[in-house]
């Protein structure tokens, strides 16, 4: 599969646990974007990575949020102390930074605080 | 930051009918439009984008037109069929500072057989 691959498909997690999401985009990728999607909405932006470096993050994104993308190629969204408002899809999308800048997503992690 | 306003949020047309979807953006630097169509449990998928140096684009049933000066652009859908049921996303490219795509509220297109 060549497409953009996330993991978990879903999560399950207690109120104040921490969890970690993973993407792998398509391979020639140099973008790398995580959004959330509650129900009924379109996603919302969360951070931006062009190869390593985190470019921006919106002020959705409180410190309890982190992302990463060590050596330019997978990402990792890691949640502390996760809240029930935190409950929601999270979808990544990854492009390339020259070209027609087309942006893929991949099927997301539902998660779940309960 | 950029502003991508939606309508309509829900919309029903008869199968064969056509049905149109407006947005609007706020940043004038934005050049660059998607449209993405989601089925329900599923991924965002895109279906056909333009960018602010042309004024129309058709892919077979769908087609997108642009209005820099006025700021908005539509996606058209002609003959529609069931299949084309989803929720459908348009997006704005914001081009000051990180290139981030910023997503409309979404429509939930239903086409009646």
């Amino acid at each position: 599969d060549t497409g953009v691959s996330q993991d978990p498909r879903h999560k399950i997690t207690k109120r104040g646990q921490n969890v970690t999401f993973r993407c792998d985009p398509i391979s020639e990728h140099n973008r790398l974007y995580w959004y959330r999607q509650t129900l009924g909405q379109g996603p919302e932006f969360l951070t931006y990575f062009q190869n390593e470096a985190q470019l921006e993050k919106s002020r959705l994104l409180s410190d309890r949020f982190s992302a990463e993308r060590p050596k330019g190629s997978f990402s990792t969204l890691e949640i502390q102390r996760t809240e029930q408002g935190d409950s929601a899809m999270y979808l990544c999308a990854s492009s390339l930074a020259r070209g027609t800048g087309k942006a893929f997503f991949g099927q997301g992690t539902r998660l779940t605080v309960v | 930051g950029e502003n991508v306003e939606q309508h309509p949020s829900t919309l029903s047309v008869q199968e064969g009918d056509s049905a149109v979807i407006k947005c609007t953006y706020s940043d004038s630097a934005s050049n660059y439009f998607p449209w993405y169509k989601q089925e329900l449990g599923k991924r965002p998928q895109l279906i056909i984008d333009i960018r602010s140096n042309v004024g129309e684009k058709k892919d077979q049933r769908i087609a997108v037109t642009l209005n820099k000066t006025a700021k908005h652009f539509s996606l058209h859908i002609t003959e529609t069929q069931p299949e084309d049921s989803a929720v459908y996303f348009c997006a704005s490219l914001y081009q000051t500072g990180a290139n981030n795509l910023f997503f409309g509220t979404g429509t939930r297109l239903t086409v009646i057989p």
